[in-house]
């Protein structure tokens, strides 16, 4: 294990629901991301925490909202989804998003999302 | 806009062969290039990564081989074996920054026994 967890690991949701995908690092870092595996596309990178600000948002769109209460915690509160947002959502941490020599990401297994 | 190109999309080779993943990019800017392996149900790892540098790594059986004039680069698994079979991704980022990706849309490697 990579020491980043994810929870739930499927959910399924009406377009109208709200629901809310949570990762947990034990790994000491102070940096976290979210990021959005579609299928047959590239990683998109959708937010950036430093030591618990927000440092990157990379114009996803406000029916995602991003919270991280402390280093360790990282949410991302889903409503008025839309089908396309169905994916894997995938949480990594690093030390401290200094983007510097030898910083490496760990990544959580996802939480794969079906919005009907 | 992608910025990233990977091929192939799929690869299948034999148990002791060498598939080779290649990735292009457009942005001059790029001097970070890792290589991520995700299992089916897992999240990315990193595997190796290089800096325009150099031409070349190696890491165990894992080989990145970089073309700085071509804007190329690609991986290369020497004697492969079915525990290899997974799906690859490649990235690029700027500034030297390793956190900042810009990722390839994957290559599924199947090495069959």
């Amino acid at each position: 294990e990579t020491g980043v967890t994810q929870t739930p690991r499927h959910l399924v949701m009406g377009m109208t629901n709200k629901k809310s995908l949570k990762c947990e690092q034990h790994l000491g870092h102070n940096a976290m991301y979210w990021y959005k595996q579609s299928a047959k596309k590239p990683l998109e990178l959708m937010f950036v925490y430093n030591f618990k600000e927000q440092t990157e948002n990379n114009s996803v769109p406000s029916r995602f909202s991003p919270e991280c209460p402390n280093s360790s915690h990282l949410f991302l509160h889903l409503h008025t989804l839309q089908p396309e947002d169905s994916a894997l959502y995938l949480c990594a941490s690093s030390q401290d998003g200094s983007g510097g020599a030898g910083e490496t990401q760990y990544f959580g297994p996802g939480t794969r999302l079906l919005v009907l | 806009q992608q910025q990233v190109k990977q091929s192939p999309q799929s690869l299948i080779v034999q148990k002791g062969g060498i598939p080779i993943i290649n990735c292009a990019y457009e942005n001059t800017a790029f001097d970070y290039f890792p290589w991520y392996q995700q299992f089916p149900g897992k999240g990315p790892a990193l595997l190796i990564a290089i800096r325009p540098d150099v031409s070349e790594k190696k890491e165990g059986r894992f080989t990145i081989s970089f073309n700085k004039s071509a804007k190329q680069f690609s991986l290369h698994i020497m004697d492969s074996q079915p525990g290899d079979s997974a799906t690859y991704f490649c990235a690029a980022s700027k500034g030297g920054a390793t956190n900042k990706l810009i990722f390839g849309t994957g290559t599924l490697l199947a090495v069959q026994p």
